[in-house]
């Protein structure tokens, strides 16, 4: 069975550091594009980017390039979402999902998501 | 302000049929597959249609999909109340910068 499992619920403060992790099961890790997508607080989905764990190759959507980092260690198949400074603005939850193909919007796998909370 | 357009909310009555659309423009709904998604508050998204109109094993035959220029659009026919959820559609958009784009979301009411 394929499974994408998350990492639990944070609460951070404005400024700290936070990485999030998406642990997959039941397939070859290496060989599928891993993608975050955010939903802000009443808010509809976002996609944030793209990684391959094969290579690392990664992309950005544009409204995140800089902002996060993604990053994957295929030894243990799991893939992550990492800020060096959060914002309140970063509150929402986090999917990870697993895309059929590169350049598609075909995710056919998700994780059960990671509240991320940012509050002074 | 979403890329792709989709009306805020949709309603219908249990057996009814509904319909959500989704407008873009020639570099993502024109040019590439649209992709359904459906959304419980509190779950994961799960995809419902893929390549404009294919359904995954497991989804009922009530849900189709059709695209036809910069449009697309899900059907649900049969209205039931655990249909009540939050739908999305998303496609690549292959503009200069190459990205998942989705719509807003539907929220759709079973009344």
């Amino acid at each position: 069975e394929i499974q994408l499992v998350q990492s639990g619920a944070e609460v951070k403060k404005p400024g700290e550091s936070l990485t999030i992790a998406c642990q997959a099961s039941g397939y070859t890790f290496t060989s599928y594009w891993i993608g975050w997508v955010r939903q802000m607080p009443g808010k509809g989905l976002e996609w944030m980017g793209i990684i391959y764990p094969g290579d690392s190759d990664t992309r950005y959507s544009p409204s995140f390039q800089g902002q996060v980092t993604i990053s994957a260690d295929k030894s243990i198949s799991t893939a992550y979402l990492q800020w060096t400074s959060l914002k309140a603005s970063d509150s929402g939850i986090y999917y990870c999902a697993r895309h059929v193909l590169r350049n598609s919007a075909w995710l056919e796998y998700w994780g059960q998501g990671t509240l991320v909370t940012v509050s002074s | 302000q979403s890329v792709l357009t989709q009306p805020p909310s949709a309603s219908g009555t249990p057996g009814e049929t509904v319909t959500i659309s989704c407008s873009g423009s020639s570099s993502n709904v024109g040019f590439n597959y649209v992709y359904w998604y459906q959304h419980l508050p509190g779950t994961a998204p799960k995809l419902l249609i893929y390549r404009n109109n294919q359904r995954p094993s497991g989804v009922p035959d009530r849900f189709s999909g059709s695209n036809s220029g910069t449009s697309a659009s899900l059907a649900i026919n049969g209205l039931r109340s655990e249909d009540e959820a939050d739908y999305y559609c998303g496609t690549w958009d292959d503009s200069l910068n190459d990205r998942v784009v989705f719509g807003g979301g539907t929220k759709l009411t079973v009344l």
